[in-house]
């Protein structure tokens, strides 16, 4: 099974603070992405990575930054988390074209964010 | 540009009858189209997906999806629901199988009553 790791699921922070939210996978899959989830506006995505070091802005990029140096982990970091990214933050991973699932996407747990 | 539906924010459903959640989509070509389920305070599971053949797909938990093409629609169907299938089901659609390029819907919560 694939496994997608979000190491924490539930994060208080304060206005102004950075925030590092990090994230693995077990798959050795390609592509890894990070959503935001709202009710009702359903699933954003804010960035995707399609191998190390490589980034490609999403829907919601502003206010957010990626790191992936390594194949398995990709970082989503709020640089000065403010009251509007209070959200559910999903990673998730795909393996890359070609492959005969490339393109489904397998989610992480999720991490409640919440900004006061 | 592609787009996903789901008219309906909340679908209940006794337990034992058939149950519906409804999906429309907008898309340039061909759809790749899926179907995820998110549990209480957890990630959203893969449930299945059409790329192409046949036209009624089944996958995990008893689920299936009917592909219209005539009508842009992918609803997903199950013939008699559980009270554990309650849980925000959302559609998705992509243009190029890509899954950098997939849009999702707002999502369905679905009730079933005991």
């Amino acid at each position: 099974d694939v496994k997608v790791t979000q190491s924490s699921r539930y994060l208080v922070k304060r206005t102004g603070e950075k925030v590092f939210l990090e994230c693995v996978q077990d798959m050795d899959h390609e592509n890894m992405f990070w959503y935001r989830q709202d009710p009702g506006l359903g699933l954003r995505l804010i960035y995707f990575s399609y191998d190390v070091k490589m980034k490609e802005k999403g829907d919601i990029p502003e206010g957010y930054s990626v790191s992936r140096e390594k194949k398995e982990r990709f970082s989503l970091i709020l640089e000065s988390a403010s009251t509007n990214q209070t959200s559910m933050y999903l990673c998730a991973s795909s393996p890359g074209v070609g492959a005969v699932d490339g393109n489904t996407i397998y989610f992480g747990e999720g991490s409640w964010l919440t900004v006061v | 540009a592609q787009s996903v539906a789901q008219p309906e924010d909340q679908v209940n459903v006794a337990e034992g009858n058939p149950l519906t959640v409804k999906c429309t989509y907008s898309v340039s070509g061909n759809p790749y189209l899926f179907w995820y389920v998110q549990y209480p305070n957890r990630g959203l599971q893969f449930l299945l997906k059409y790329i192409t053949g046949d036209n009624l797909v089944k996958g995990s938990y008893g689920f299936e999806a009917e592909f219209n093409k005539s009508q842009t629609s992918f609803h997903l169907k199950k013939p008699s629901a559980l009270v554990s299938d309650s849980a925000l089901y959302f559609c998705a659609v992509s243009y190029s199988g890509s899954a950098r390029q997939l849009t999702f819907g707002s999502g369905t919560q679905l009730t079933v009553l005991p």
